[in-house]
């Protein structure tokens, strides 16, 4: 079993649709990024939490610590919002956390005019 | 302010010779990140640095891997004897270390490597 498990894979909507990209982890975690990335573009990163919902502009993610579940929404989505969007974990142990990331496969979100 | 800058941009190699892909994380940020994405796989994990903490190594895939950060900042990953299954994108990050919490990677544009 994979430590970090994104939902749905693959994802076509239509302009203006509200999207939702849901995340689940096996380990224990300090905080959860949500990572974008455009076809053939660089990786930008998209939030950073460690609880509760954070927003930008049409954006929003939120996290249940207990549940080991993030879900990161678009709103009124549009084209531009065509890219992979990665769910990615650095794993907490013993003595602190640790600095690297356990990434999910991503989902491949494709908005149609 | 300038991000992560990461050359070549693209290499092509042969298979058997070394590469050098070189990375220079945001000016200020102690932990530095390297990870590689294979055509039509996930992002994996390499090696990261933190001030002047031993390197956390878990990631290298085989002892023909390693890097090194010169004075707290750039980095160098060096791939010895490449073989063909080296052919991927190449990814550095960088993110400040603030109250024993690592903060939001920055990712640098990547080094698309291919091993003929």
């Amino acid at each position: 079993k994979n430590e970090v498990e994104q939902s749905p894979q693959n994802l076509t909507a239509q302009e203006g649709e509200f999207i939702t990209i849901n995340c689940s982890y096996s380990v224990g975690i300090s905080a959860l990024h949500w990572l974008q990335q455009h076809p053939g573009g660089g990786i930008v990163s998209l939030f950073m939490l460690s609880s509760g919902k954070k927003k930008h502009g049409r954006l929003i993610a939120t996290i249940n610590i207990q549940e080991k579940h993030s879900s990161l929404h678009i709103t009124a989505s549009h084209p531009r919002d065509s890219a992979v969007y990665i769910c990615a974990v650095p794993p907490y142990y013993y003595g602190g956390s640790q600095g690297n990331l356990i990434f999910g496969k991503g989902t491949k979100l494709s908005v149609k005019p | 302010g300038a991000g992560v800058s990461q050359s070549p941009s693209n290499k092509v190699t042969e298979k058997g010779k070394d590469v050098e892909l070189r990375c220079d994380p945001i000016s200020g940020h102690t932990a530095l990140y390297w990870y590689r994405q294979s055509l039509g796989q996930g992002l994996e994990f390499l090696i990261y640095f933190q001030g002047n903490s031993a390197p956390d190594k878990s990631g290298l895939p085989s002892d023909r891997f390693s890097a090194e950060r010169t004075g707290g900042s750039v980095s160098t990953l060096t791939i010895q004897r490449t073989q063909q299954e080296d052919s991927a994108v190449y990814l550095c990050a960088s993110s400040l270390f603030v109250g024993g919490s690592y903060n939001e990677q920055f990712f640098g544009p990547g080094t698309r490597l291919t091993v003929l």
